[in-house]
């Protein structure tokens, strides 16, 4: 199984900061690579598709970058709305894994 | 609009079986690869099993196999998992969800359905 490493685990931020969050592949996933957002109580969201790729609705301080192993998730200017819970996935083989999520918070 | 609603979950005793339906709405559901992921309280996401739109193509992960088992009724626009020999550990929310065909993302989720195996 392709096993995908998050890293934090958690981090404290604060409206309009800059963060960042990384993804690892345990062996190349090409950009078969999708981050989700997902607030506490609810369902995730798809949030970047295809390591890059703004899901429709999506606000544009949102961006992803990255290809074969190494993957980032960028959110420029923190949003009260934008703490929560983001969690990488690759679809590339299957099983499908997730990474451990990484935790928003202030 | 897309739309996914779980029905199912609930409270059962260790070894028992329970079965999750998962009814769709708003696109052509036989054209989507379909899954159910699942959340543990206060864990990470973990992807359990999924299904091609014509039923053929099953793959479900180790640690269901053998127990769970994915299946779909296109006429009904319906998900579902029959759970059988339900352990403790298998206690999650259950999210019914559509991969996306192109990156095959997860492109839309249901509320999910809380299954409790306990005595």
């Amino acid at each position: 199984d392709i096993q995908m490493t998050q890293s934090p685990s958690s981090l404290s931020a604060s409206v309009g900061d800059r963060v960042t969050i990384t993804c690892r592949a345990s062996q190349s996933i090409g950009m078969y690579l999708h981050w989700y957002q997902q607030k506490p109580g609810k369902a995730p969201k798809l949030l970047i598709y295809s390591a890059s790729s703004l899901q429709s609705g999506v606000p544009p301080r949102f961006s992803g970058s990255g290809s074969g192993t190494d993957f980032t998730l960028t959110i420029t200017s923190l949003q009260p709305e934008d703490f929560a819970t983001y969690h990488c996935q690759q679809s590339y083989d299957s099983p499908r894994t997730f990474g451990q999520g990484t935790k928003v918070e202030f | 609009q897309v739309q996914l609603v779980e029905s199912g979950g609930g409270l059962v005793k260790p070894g028992g079986s329970l079965r999750l339906s998962c009814v769709a709405s708003g696109f052509t559901f036989s054209d989507y690869y379909m899954a159910w992921v699942r959340q543990a309280p206060g864990k990470g996401l973990e992807w359990v099993s999924y299904i091609g739109g014509d039923g053929t193509t099953i793959y479900h992960t180790d640690f269901v196999e053998g127990r769970f088992t994915i299946s779909r009724d296109n006429a009904k626009n319906s998900l579902y998992l029959q759970m059988n020999s339900l352990r403790p550990e298998d206690t999650a929310v259950y999210y019914c969800v559509r991969e996306g065909r192109i990156w095959n993302s997860l492109d839309y989720w249901g509320q999910g359905t809380l299954v409790t195996v306990s005595s």
